[in-house]
């Protein structure tokens, strides 16, 4: 069964800074690993999608690898924003490309 | 681009009774599924709605429970019923294939947010 987990579970940092999220998952057959952000009682909007065959998607200030050996995925913010404030998802997609298990968020608090 | 949007937002209910949630979206897509957030968690995913025919439940989760409809490639509803306080929660529904989204790319409605009291 596979397991997501997300590390750090929160992050408070001052506004300008690079940060880098951490995402491990224990079964590397994935289809894909997607990214989303959720903002304090709000569905979820898809940031960033990599398939299993890329190691990594870039929008704008958001860059994601994906490492399938180890099982590990990265979301780096660049020049982090007060309005970059939200609790951020990683979620692994299984094999069939239909089922997501996410992990736990990191909650990211940007101050101005 | 397409829209996946939920009724009704929020609800505030009582213990015993029931609530249908719809999920609409404005292109067909191949697949639809209901999440369930409780609060401070993660997403837990309850069933896969298939069309025309019976849901896939999850383990944990069961149709007595969480009976699904999906009568055809755009809607689907999620009935959560005889609620306790356990089942307060957000609930959202997610789509994925073709309708204006990237294949095998999962996007999710703006969620039901349900107290039981």
């Amino acid at each position: 069964k596979q397991e997501v987990t997300q590390i750090p579970a929160a992050l408070s940092v001052p506004e300008g800074e690079n940060l880098v999220l951490n995402c491990s998952f224990t079964d590397s057959a994935i289809y894909n690993l997607q990214w989303f952000r959720q903002d304090p009682g709000k569905g979820l909007t898809s940031l960033l999608l990599i398939q299993s065959s890329q190691r990594e998607q870039t929008s704008g200030r958001l860059n994601a690898s994906l490492d399938k050996s180890s099982g590990r995925s990265t979301l780096y913010i660049a020049a982090s924003q007060p309005g970059d404030s939200a609790t951020y998802l990683c979620a692994a997609v299984n094999n069939a490309g239909n089922m997501l298990t996410f992990g736990g968020g990191t909650r990211l608090m940007v101050k101005p | 681009s397409a829209v996946i949007s939920q009724k009704p937002s929020r609800d505030i209910c009582q213990r015993g009774t029931s609530l249908t949630i719809q999920c609409q979206v404005d292109s067909q897509v191949t697949m639809m599924f209901w999440y369930r957030q409780q609060p401070g968690q993660s997403l837990t995913l309850i069933a896969t709605a298939n069309q025309g025919s019976e849901a896939t439940y999850e383990s944990g989760f069961v149709i007595d429970k969480f009976p699904i409809s999906r009568p055809n490639l755009t809607f689907s509803t999620l009935t959560v019923s005889n609620m306790s306080p356990e089942d307060s929660s957000i609930y959202l529904c997610s789509v994925t294939g073709t309708g204006g989204f990237r294949s095998y790319e999962q996007y999710f409605g703006p969620g039901t947010r349900l107290t039981v009291t």
